[in-house]
């Protein structure tokens, strides 16, 4: 059963780079079937789709975001990765990692969340 | 991109049947086939009950069901239980390469 985990700080400065991992087990990250996705939660408000990764390396982005987001693939550790730049207040949210099975609208399994917040 | 239109809330009590709503626009929703919904109990990983506007996945109960019309997506669940009791999320791909969330319905079972 495919399991995600994400990983990273838990605070981040204004200004600073938020960068969280997302660790999957119980299959491989190297699927042509499969992308990886991260999706953020700001306290009290919905779902916000940040952006996607196929495993090649082919990527699309939440255009309000696309400025300041990275999402990279490795292979080697079957890990992928966030990094946002320039982060603020608003950033302050719950940030969850999953899979999204291409040629569909399915995003299944999610990670648990990890809950990061923007602070001085 | 904006996001789609949910209830904030629902209600009904154990056994009835609830309808929640998910209007977007003929760039997303009416566009694609490509409307899912989610399940999410706070603190807990969201959980995908729909895909593809109406396809369950393994292990959903067959309560619940989803369907479409022109712009508008709908989660229907029959039997309310007091376990459905959660947010529901509904996200459809979008005609800029993208994907896109509703606000969030709070289901209460009474």
């Amino acid at each position: 059963q495919l399991q995600l985990q994400e990983s990273g700080p838990g605070l981040v400065k204004p200004s600073e780079t938020l960068s969280l991992t997302c660790t999957v087990s119980g299959g491989s990250i190297s699927s042509s079937s499969y992308f990886w996705v991260w999706i953020r939660q700001p306290p009290g408000k919905g779902l916000e789709w940040i952006g996607t990764n196929d495993y090649s390396g082919s990527t699309w982005y939440n255009p309000s975001l696309k400025s300041r987001v990275t999402i990279s693939v490795d292979t080697s550790k079957n890990q992928f990765s966030l990094k946002l730049s320039s982060v603020t207040a608003a950033d302050t949210a719950v940030y969850y990692c999953g899979r999204h099975r291409g040629g569909s609208s399915s995003f299944d399994p999610w990670g648990q969340g990890t809950l990061v917040t923007v602070s001085s | 991109q904006s996001a789609l239109t949910q209830p904030a809330s629902v209600s009904g009590s154990p056994g009835q049947s609830i309808t929640i709503s998910c209007t977007g626009t003929s760039s997303d929703v009416g566009g694609y086939n490509y409307v899912s919904w989610y399940q999410h109990h706070p603190g807990k990983a969201p959980k995908l009950m729909i895909y593809d506007v109406s396809n369950r996945p393994s292990g959903v109960s067959n309560r619940f069901s989803g369907s479409k019309s022109g712009n508008t997506a709908s989660l229907t669940i029959s039997g309310l239980q007091a376990e459905d009791e959660a947010d529901y999320y509904c996200s459809s791909y979008t005609s800029s390469s993208t994907w896109v969330f509703g606000g969030g319905t709070k289901l209460t079972v009474l």
